[in-house]
């Protein structure tokens, strides 16, 4: 089965460019998440997605970051303009709707897109 | 969801078993224990969880205190590729069936294996 599919996995831009990456969970996954993860910190989770729809984005700085998932498959997300505190590591992570993963905490990550802001 | 307290750091010697502890006392009766652990520059990785009894799979043994205030993960013979950032985490999952549930990381433990 493949894995939770990140790109790019680095990225170098300059404080007020914009800035993308993209996730493609594993097939039939339904609950997508993307996690901010800073130097020497545990992840911290941005956004939740169940199929299409936002579960929780509570913690997303919502002035410079968005998140999609159109068709409740892959999904982006976006920084503009990026400061110096957004270089982390982004990670994508998945859940599937059914069967013994489906309500647990068993997540699947990606290796995560690392960024970099000077 | 419930607070987790790791040791910073461990160090465990080649082929001993490593002990991690997890401190939980604030934990609810419907919360379950959650390990993951981060190899560098890779995604964290799901090791085991467990609600009240001990659980053992392929990869580490989880034993749960009778009260629930505490954990211990246990990888029995450690070796360097287990060198890592182990994550402890209390979980509770969305009432109803519904997968809404949410994982809340700490700082987790750096357990550094030697040869």
């Amino acid at each position: 089965e493949a894995g939770v599919a990140q790109s790019p996995r680095y990225k170098i831009i300059e404080k007020r460019q914009s800035v993308a990456f993209w996730c493609n969970p594993i097939s039939g996954h339904a609950t997508l998440y993307w996690y901010q993860q800073i130097l020497g910190q545990g992840p911290k989770l941005l956004i939740q997605f169940q199929n299409n729809g936002v579960v929780d984005d509570s913690q997303l700085p919502k002035d410079r970051f968005s998140a999609e998932r159109l068709k409740g498959v892959d999904s982006t997300l976006k920084i503009q303009p990026a400061k110096l505190e957004d270089s982390a590591v982004y990670l994508c992570a998945s859940r599937p709707a059914s069967g013994r993963a489906s309500n647990t905490g068993e997540l699947f990550f990606g290796e995560g897109s690392r960024l970099t802001v000077l | 969801d419930a607070k987790t307290t790791q040791p910073p750091s461990m160090d465990c010697a080649e082929g001993r078993a490593a002990n991690l502890p997890c401190n939980h006392s604030t934990i609810s009766g419907n919360e379950y224990v959650y390990w993951y652990r981060q190899i560098h520059s890779q995604g964290p990785q799901y090791i085991i969880h467990g609600l009240k009894n001990n659980e053992t799979n392929e990869m580490a043994s989880l034993i749960i205190t009778e009260d629930r205030k505490s954990s211990t993960l246990i990888l029995p013979h450690a070796t360097l590729r287990d060198t890592a950032v182990y994550y402890c985490i209390v979980y509770r999952a969305n009432a109803g069936g519904t997968s809404y549930g949410k994982l809340t990381f700490g700082q987790g433990t750096i357990l550094t294996v030697h040869p």
